[in-house]
């Protein structure tokens, strides 16, 4: 079956920066669109980020862009979220949800998620 | 940006029909996939393009997507049914995914 794992979350102080990773397993990771999606605490759900199955197209959140870049190996069937220039209201649980192909497509399984804290 | 609005909070006793809806400008012209978060866990995709049930998702649950609101039906609400639900979509002008603003369903 589907899994992600993500890891790489932990605390860190604003203007830092961090790497989360997302290891998956289960299917064709090549095949498929990835992204991020956060959670603040007690908060709703937030798209970050996708990437196309072939890396070609990158989509990030208004938030985020310009200080967050994603990426992923096929070969090593991981997805990452390189963050820069932390901010205290990017602190979140961080999912790792797996698209379609075509770019629109439900996210159909999702990580356990990353717990990122931004605090001097 | 693309905006979709949901109720904050929708509760019902067991047994009832819930309607959660998912409002958005021309929102049938768009796809819309639901989810279902229960506290402390990731969420779970519970209707894909618009009407479609995953496998393993119950019957119960329902999509619909028309003019400028987006519903998911859960029939014979039951204790087990009791998260957060969650309408996203793509916006194609904006190449930006969006999610709404959640609502919370309770089973009295």
């Amino acid at each position: 079956q589907v899994q992600l794992v993500e890891s790489g979350g932990g605390v860190v102080q604003p203007g830092r920066s961090l790497t989360l990773s997302c290891a998956a397993s289960g299917f064709t990771f090549s095949t498929y669109g990835m992204g991020w999606v956060r959670q603040s605490p007690g908060k709703g759900l937030e798209w970050v980020a996708f990437i196309s199955y072939d890396r070609h197209n990158r989509y990030y959140a208004d938030s985020v862009k310009g200080r967050f870049t994603i990426s992923r190996d096929n070969s090593k069937n991981t997805l990452s979220l390189q963050m820069n220039s932390l901010r205290p209201e990017d602190m979140a649980f961080y999912y790792c949800a797996k698209g379609g192909a075509p770019v629109g497509a439900a996210f159909d399984s999702w990580g356990q998620g990353a717990l990122v804290t931004v605090s001097s | 940006s693309y905006v979709l609005t949901q109720p904050r909070s929708v509760s019902l006793a067991p047994g009832q029909t819930a309607r959660i809806t998912c409002g958005g400008n021309d929102i049938e012209s768009k796809t819309v996939h639901w989810y279902q978060q229960k506290p402390g866990q990731a969420p779970v995709l519970v209707i894909y393009d618009d009407n479609d049930r995953p496998s393993g998702i119950p019957e119960r649950f329902s999509g619909s997507n028309s003019a400028n609101t987006a519903t998911l039906t859960i029939r014979g609400v039951e204790a087990g049914d009791e998260a957060d639900y969650y309408c996203h979509v793509w916006d194609s002008t904006s190449e930006h995914y969006v999610f709404g603003t959640g609502t919370a369903v309770t089973v009295l």
